[in-house]
């Protein structure tokens, strides 16, 4: 079965310093895997995906995500954190198996604060 | 193109009480999905529908019904409200399939049950 684990649940960084949330998977398959970003009391929105294609996938606000077969990884980063960065971010697997094709795993989420 | 809309934004119920929580989208999508949201748990499925006039169960689907009569509406029925069904549910839509694929999801319902 599909899992994803985001290693940290709250991470915090300053106001145009790096950001790095982590996320390993656990797939029997070539996973499509995702990052979807959601700020308080709002909708959740797609920030990335990979679907097989480029390793290195770019997303919305600068963000990015690689991913590693061999470390079954898919760390999202930025380089520089912005105030607005301020949100919950969710790793994301698609699952594969029988009817439910489609269906989303989602890790527990990573908490950002960014301070000034 | 509304996109996913849910209906209500919160609501308060009382133990035992039933309601409907309304999804609509008007993308066409076949596949459409509820979850919930809990603190520390991420989001968990309850139901989904890969087209009108099929569901099936996900991951906590006790306590909850769905139903799919057309290919815009998913509604979510709480038979008896419990204080544990206290969370906040968000309704998603997608295509199938393919490597297209993106899940839209609504502003989602903020719902107490006291």
């Amino acid at each position: 079965a599909q899992s994803v684990t985001q290693l940290d649940s709250h991470v915090s960084v300053s106001e145009g310093t790096p950001v790095l949330l982590r996320c390993n998977y656990s797939s029997s398959y070539s996973p499509s895997l995702f990052w979807y970003v959601q700020h308080p009391n709002k909708g959740l929105q797609l920030l990335l995906k990979y679907t097989s294609a480029a390793t290195l996938v770019k997303g919305i606000n600068g963000f990015e995500a690689e991913f590693k077969k061999s470390e079954t990884s898919f760390h999202l980063t930025k380089p520089s954190a912005h105030m607005s960065d301020a949100a919950e971010y969710f790793c994301v697997v698609r699952d594969y198996y029988g009817g439910s094709q489609g269906n989303l795993i989602f890790g527990k989420g990573t908490k950002l604060s960014v301070k000034p | 193109n509304a996109g996913v809309t849910q209906t209500p934004k919160f609501q308060v119920l009382k133990t035992g009480q039933s309601m409907t929580l309304q999804c609509a989208q008007d993308m066409n999508h076949e596949y459409m999905s509820w979850y919930r949201q809990d603190p520390g748990m991420g989001l968990r499925l309850i139901h989904y529908s890969v087209g009108a006039g099929i569901t099936d169960q996900g991951e906590v689907p006790n306590g909850y019904n769905v139903s799919r009569s057309t290919t815009e509406d998913f509604p979510l029925r709480l038979l008896s409200a419990a204080p544990s069904q206290t969370s906040v549910y968000f309704c998603a839509s997608s295509y199938a399939s393919g490597n297209m694929y993106e899940q839209f999801f609504g502003p989602g319902t903020r719902l107490t049950v006291l």
